[in-house]
């Protein structure tokens, strides 16, 4: 079956720091990947997909990038935190672009001090 | 761009109370649509699924959802609610087929009183 990890589960930043998280997936090849980032008090926003190595789409103009080393693995950067950076950060995939059912990680919650 | 929305996001019902939560979309083409819940302390997991056909979807422990293309609504029902079912749900919509991602709400959290 299909898996996927998260780490690390919570990160404590101060403002001005590199961040790094990252995502693994288990049990299947190219999958769609995703970042999300969830706020105080809103939903989920999308922040980043990939529909395979190498290959990036933003959709909100942040802080933030991500990257896609391998089929499985992707990664959230930031080479200077924000105030605003905090949140709760979800990873998902999915397997079917026509469907899109997302199955998600466990998260991070960072906190930038 | 396509925009949820949910009306409730603070609910608490006592047990055995019937339950209805309003998610409405602002989309006009095709849309696939999800209710997720994410219980005390885990991961955000599917609790059902539109993409076509019967309007009225069935998904895990007893939950359901009717899509009204008229309305853009598709609100989640149970009829019977239980002190396990305490979570925060989120209604989402997948519009067009791309690869890209889900369009959530802000989220509901319900909370049961035994």
């Amino acid at each position: 079956s299909q898996t996927i990890h998260q780490w690390p589960a919570t990160l404590v930043q101060p403002v001005g720091s590199p961040l790094s998280l990252e995502c693994t997936v288990e049990g299947t090849s190219n999958p769609n990947l995703y970042w999300y980032r969830q706020a105080a008090g809103r939903g989920l926003q999308l922040l980043f997909y990939s529909v395979g190595i190498g290959q990036i789409s933003s959709e909100v103009p942040q802080n933030l990038s991500a990257s896609r080393p391998q089929d499985r693995q992707f990664i959230l950067s930031s080479k200077k935190l924000l105030l605003s950076d905090s949140g709760f950060y979800l990873c998902a995939w999915s397997v079917s672009v026509a469907k899109n059912i997302q199955y998600f990680g466990a998260g991070t919650r960072l906190s930038v001090l | 761009a396509q925009s949820v929305s949910q009306h409730n996001h603070h609910v608490i019902l006592s047990e055995a109370a019937s339950l209805e939560l309003g998610c409405n979309y602002s989309y006009g083409g095709t849309v696939n649509l999800f209710w997720y819940v994410q219980y005390p302390g885990q991961h955000l997991q599917l609790l059902l699924k539109y993409f076509s056909g019967d309007p009225l979807v069935k998904g895990i422990k007893g939950f359901e959802a009717e899509f009204i293309k008229s309305k853009f609504s598709f609100n989640l029902r149970k009829p019977s609610v239980q002190w396990s079912d305490t979570a925060e749900y989120f209604c989402a919509v997948k519009a067009g087929g791309g690869a890209d991602g889900l369009t959530f709400g802000k989220g509901t959290h319900l909370i049961i009183q035994p």
